[in-house]
């Protein structure tokens, strides 16, 4: 079965910073492209960052931009958002999504289950 | 960057309804858009990929429709398991961008 499982999210005060994980199960990781994206409480979805199969090519959403980093590690399927200066704004559930292009169409399939961040002192 | 703006940001409809969903992009993404369906309290899941085709699994009421910078999702009659919010999505660009979102809820 093919799964997401983040891990990392808390309470950290703004300024802070935390490290989300996502294991990746299932399937051959190093083959996809993978995603993070949040919602904030009673909001909509907001797409955060996307990080190549190879780790090669990162981007961002300018509102994270110079402030979260991407990352993987293909040897232990895993998956990582570096949030640094946090702001109460960036308080959501981050959700990690794999790249699904096996219809020869970019869809985000499956998602994780979301871990919480909350920003607050 | 791409913006994606969908309406209505709720409606309301009875079991049975068709219900119709605009999205509407800020440039031409050809058919790179993706239907989503989020529960409350749940993770989004695809219904629809390339703005017309249907997801494995995804019932047959479900169908979209589109290209360039406008797009339909239509459920052509509502059950009471699609109660949920609907997002559409372009996968034009590695920069990815949602719609803010449309709310079924019970009439």
């Amino acid at each position: 079965e093919v799964q997401l499982v983040e891990s990392g999210g808390g309470l950290v005060q703004p300024g802070g910073s935390l490290r989300l994980s996502c294991a990746a199960s299932g399937f051959i990781f190093s083959n996809y492209n993978m995603n993070w994206a949040r919602q904030a409480p009673g909001k909509g979805l907001e797409w955060v960052s996307y990080i190549s199969n190879t780790g090669s090519t990162t981007n961002y959403a300018d509102s994270v931009k110079g402030r979260f980093t991407i990352s993987r590690d293909n040897a232990k399927n895993s998956l990582y958002l570096q949030m640094n200066t946090l702001r109460d704004e960036d308080t959501a559930v981050y959700y990690c999504a794999r790249d699904d292009y096996s219809s020869g169409w970019s869809k985000f399939d499956p998602w994780g289950q979301g871990t919480l961040v909350t920003v607050s002192s | 960057d791409i913006q994606m703006t969908q309406s209505p940001s709720s409606l309301f409809a009875s079991v049975g309804d068709r219900v119709t969903i605009t999205c509407r992009a800020s440039h031409n993404i050809n058919n790179f858009l993706n239907w989503y369906q989020q529960r409350p309290g749940k993770a989004p899941k695809v219904l629809v990929y390339a703005a017309s085709n249907l997801q494995s699994g995804v019932p047959s009421r479900f169908s979209g429709s589109g290209s360039g910078t406008d797009f339909t999702l239509t459920i052509s009659s509502l059950q009471p398991e699609d109660f949920a919010t609907y997002y559409c999505q372009q996968s034009y660009s590695t920069l990815s961008s949602f719609g803010g979102g449309t709310k079924v809820e019970i009439k």
